[in-house]
């Protein structure tokens, strides 16, 4: 089955600076590439998404790229605040059922 | 839009007694999940509803887990006994138009 792997489990920058995430993914048929920020004790929160036909996407601060050829797809957030820091999880998906193979979530510190 | 809500937001109760989660997904959503999210992991499907009818639930454990979405909206989880292991955030999520997952509050689970 689908098995998707995320690094690092822990990422901690400076303020201001850019931060990276990155996932890959087992099944070549996954179309559907989530992005979930979970700030303690909250709910997942989509910040963005990417489709397979797309190589990236971009939403002010926030970036997704994707790389079909190589089976993984990277989160980008620049000019870190402290509010961006939370734990962060990457899913894939395919088909019509739409379920989600979550990775194992990074969580981001942001260092004042 | 209202969000995904649901309740209680916490319950405790021992080993062995039983407690039922309800969930209200977005209006017009007809796709529901329940994911069971244990402290610093991902989300685990638990269930997959379309409409009244379930689409997944093998990973659902059959024997003390149970879920409903009769008129094809609202929708339950039980658990009946509950276990030491079972002290999890319970959370449903619906599916929008574009396939993305909006996920409610969720119940925090503790069995003592």
């Amino acid at each position: 089955g689908e098995n998707v792997e995320q690094h690092p489990s822990t990422l901690s920058v400076q303020e201001g600076d850019s931060a990276v995430i990155k996932c890959t993914y087992s099944d070549s048929a996954s179309n559907y590439f989530p992005w979930y920020k979970q700030e303690l004790g909250k709910r997942p929160q989509l910040i963005i998404d990417i489709r397979s036909n797309v190589g990236e996407k971009k939403d002010q601060r926030i970036a997704v790229t994707l790389n079909k050829t190589a089976k993984h797809f990277s989160l980008h957030i620049t000019e870190t605040q402290p509010e961006d820091s939370a734990v962060y999880f990457c899913a894939a998906s395919k088909g019509s059922n739409y379920q989600l193979i979550w990775g194992a979530g990074t969580k981001l510190i942001i260092k004042p | 839009e209202a969000g995904v809500a649901q309740s209680p937001r916490y319950k405790i109760i021992e080993k062995r007694q039983s407690v039922a989660f309800w969930c209200n997904p977005i209006s017009g959503h007809a796709t529901l999940y329940w994911y069971q999210q244990i402290l610093g992991q991902g989300p685990k499907l638990l269930i997959q509803f379309q409409n009244n009818g379930v689409v997944d639930d093998s990973q659902l454990p059959k024997d003390r887990f149970s879920a409903e979405r009769l008129k094809g909206v609202d929708s339950t989880l039980k658990i009946q006994p509950a276990k030491l292991e079972d002290s999890a955030v319970y959370l449903c999520a619906s599916r929008g138009e574009a396939n993305e997952q909006f996920f409610g509050p969720g119940t925090r689970l503790t069995v003592l």
